[in-house]
């Protein structure tokens, strides 16, 4: 069964300041992971998608790695603005099932003016 | 462009009342789609989720049921709320595709049982 879990749990940083969150999983046979932003009381957007034949991927000020082998995903984030404030989630898909992501339990990022 | 619409965004319902939250794609054809629940401190748990018209699977036992009557339409019910359903509920969509495609969300709808 796959479970993956992402450190830390909170991170509160400056403005300006570059960032990484950590994604881990147990089961490295996976199609893609994706990660995600959720503001409170909101449904998730997607930020990112990698495939599993990739190393990494990027948008504007965000950038996601993934090391299959070792089970680790990293979304970094440039320059953090007040606005980046949200939780973030990573989703494996695979790893027993074509069908369904794995979510990890997400990483509050707060990011001070 | 394609577009996810869920609704309704709130609703309180008292124990033993049933329950219907409607989703619907809009600009693709025969999507992959998904019912998640998150609960604070659990994350996101697959309720349902479904391949083509008719076809729902489920993932958890539990006082909930899906149906997808048209295509893009995908409908979780109850006919008789727990306090144990309390929750926010996310309805997805995935292009159908055997596992690459990206999941896009609703915007959630939030159910509070009395």
């Amino acid at each position: 069964k796959q479970e993956v879990t992402q450190i830390p749990a909170a991170l509160s940083v400056p403005e300006g300041e570059n960032l990484v969150l950590n994604c881990s999983f147990t089961d490295s046979a996976i199609y893609n992971l994706q990660w995600f932003r959720q503001d409170p009381g909101k449904g998730l957007t997607s930020l990112l998608l990698i495939q599993s034949s990739q190393r990494e991927q990027t948008s504007g000020r965000l950038n996601a790695s993934l090391d299959k082998s070792s089970g680790r995903s990293t979304l970094y984030i440039a320059a953090s603005q007040p606005g980046d404030s949200a939780t973030y989630l990573c989703a494996a898909r695979g790893g027993g099932s074509n069908y369904k992501l794995t979510f990890g339990k997400g990483t509050l990022l707060t990011v001070n003016p | 462009s394609q577009t996810i619409h869920q609704w309704p965004a709130t609703l309180v319902q008292p124990v033993g009342s049933p329950l219907s939250l409607e989703c619907t794609v809009e600009g693709t054809s025969n999507p992959n789609l998904y019912w998640y629940r998150q609960a604070a401190g659990r994350g996101l748990q697959l309720l349902f989720y479904s391949v083509g018209i008719g076809q729902i699977s489920s993932e958890v036992p539990q006082n909930l049921s899906a149906s997808r009557p048209q295509d893009r339409q995908f409908i979780l019910s109850s006919k008789k709320l727990l306090l144990s359903d309390s929750g926010f509920y996310l309805c997805a969509w995935s292009v159908y595709s055997v596992g690459a495609g990206e999941l896009f969300f609703g915007e959630g709808s939030r159910l509070t049982v009395l």
